[in-house]
């Protein structure tokens, strides 16, 4: 079964809205990823967060997690057209093993 | 700086040809690579991963294989093709102290 899932699983918004991605996963972690696909290309990494923290940044994007929630959060502010793109949240689990676990995605559409 | 490349870009078989799928990565050593398949607007199936020359985990049963012959060099191989091998595949790699994958651009496989 998946160990990230991701919600919505489409969103549609205006630019210069604020958009924002919700992924829950099943079991304990060592990091959870998001990352960028845009219509059939590679996934991008976009912003890695640790266990052991809560919240991070990278210019517009801001990741949070709640590990006893299992749940983590993706905000892009003041979204722009180009940033229409399927987004993945993926997780390592911290059972020692190589493996990282993706969601199926939320597909962002951002009208112009 | 490290580069992931794969090729074909998009190839189209009949059902029961073999199929021969490249991923070659450079600017790293004894990377772990990994191979994805995703159905259209999905999310990634992880099909194999390698932690070294020769070393090859299966994740899901089925018509493909993969071998690593050297150390930067991954081959998704079927024998004969199904119908249902048709997808986006996708190989990755990532150092193997862990973190962040880094995708090749991927090869649309359509078998008719």
């Amino acid at each position: 079964s998946q160990q990230g899932e991701e919600d919505p699983q489409a969103l549609s918004i205006q630019e210069g809205e604020n958009a924002t991605m919700n992924c829950s996963y099943k079991t304990s972690i060592n990091n959870l990823q998001w990352y960028r696909q845009n219509s059939g290309r590679g996934l991008v990494h976009l912003i890695l967060i640790r266990s052991n923290e809560r919240e991070k940044h990278s210019g517009r994007l801001r990741v949070t997690l709640d590990t006893s929630k299992k749940s983590s959060s993706l905000l892009i502010t003041a979204s722009r057209a180009a940033d229409t793109a399927s987004y993945f949240c993926a997780t390592d689990p911290n059972t020692g093993g190589f493996k990282t676990i993706f969601g199926a995605g939320t597909r962002l559409f951002v009208k112009a | 700086s490290q580069t992931i490349h794969q090729w074909p870009a998009t190839l189209v078989q009949p059902v029961g040809s073999p199929l021969s799928l490249e991923c070659t990565v450079e600017g790293t050593s004894n990377p772990n690579l990994y191979w994805y398949r995703q159905a259209a607007g999905r999310g990634l199936q992880l099909l194999f991963y390698s932690v070294g020359i020769g070393q090859i985990s299966s994740e899901v049963p089925q018509n493909l294989s993969a071998s690593r012959p050297q150390d930067r060099q991954f081959i998704l191989s079927s024998k004969k093709l199904l119908l249902s091998d048709s997808g986006f595949y996708l190989c990755a790699w990532r150092p193997t102290s862990g973190g962040e994958q880094f995708f090749g651009p991927g090869t649309r496989l359509t078998v008719l």
